[in-house]
């Protein structure tokens, strides 16, 4: 069973980098046809797709997002990782990590259980 | 971008209702639409994929349907665990994985 955690700080100054890491388990990162996603909620708010990163380094950003985000990927440690630069409050949110099944028509079939990151200062 | 609008955003319903969620793409993305619940403190959960396509070890009574620009989650028989908020998301378009604004489904 692929299980995925996120970590990093739960608080962020407005201005600075937000950097979280997902550790995959349960399955090689690097085996079959999967995109390792990010994805956000801010509270009492909607989804909002950050963006994904296939493990041969292949990136997709959200439009909105792409200027301030990098999503990399380190194999020998199963995980990939999110910086999202010069945050706002607004950048405060739940950050969940995601499995992209490319043979389920990309939907999102693994989650981790998200974590919340509050940019203040 | 593909904008995903759903409806209706929030919806009332007893045990044992049929409820049905629909789902518009601004632009036809063939069957590239899935389906989510999410209960409040928890991940988002995969239900439909492919428009249609029931993940294992949902229940039954959820189903999809729909391509090109319209779409339906539909649960035929509500179930006390089902109330949560739904959303639908395009997986055409490889620059973004676009959300509806959900739909909250609370007891009547």
């Amino acid at each position: 069973q692929v299980q995925l955690q996120e970590s990093g700080p739960g608080l962020v100054k407005p201005s600075q980098t937000l950097s979280l890491t997902c550790t995959v388990s349960g399955g090689s990162i690097s085996s079959g046809s999967y995109y390792w996603s990010w994805i956000r909620q801010p509270a009492g708010k909607g989804l909002e797709w950050i963006g994904r990163i296939y493990t041969s380094g292949s990136t997709n950003y959200n439009p909105s997002l792409k200027s301030r985000v990098t999503i990399s990927v380190d194999t020998s440690k199963n995980q990939f990782s999110l910086k999202l630069s010069s945050v706002t409050a607004a950048d405060t949110a739940v950050y969940y990590c995601a499995r992209e099944d490319s043979s389920s028509w990309y939907s999102l079939d693994y989650w981790g259980q998200g974590t919340l990151v509050t940019v203040s200062s | 971008d593909i904008q995903m609008t759903q409806s209706p955003s929030s919806l009332s319903a007893s045990v044992g209702d049929r409820v049905t969620i629909t789902c518009r793409a601004s632009q036809s993305i063939s069957s590239y639409l899935n389906w989510y619940q999410q209960k409040p403190g928890k991940a988002p959960k995969l239900l439909i994929y492919a428009a249609s396509s029931l993940q294992s070890g949902v229940p039954s009574r959820f189903s999809g349907s729909g391509s090109g620009t319209d779409f339906t989650l539909t649960i035929s028989s509500l179930q006390p665990e089902d109330f949560a908020t739904y959303y639908c998301q395009q997986s055409y378009s490889t620059l973004s994985g676009t959300f509806g604004q959900g739909t909250r489904l609370e007891i009547k």
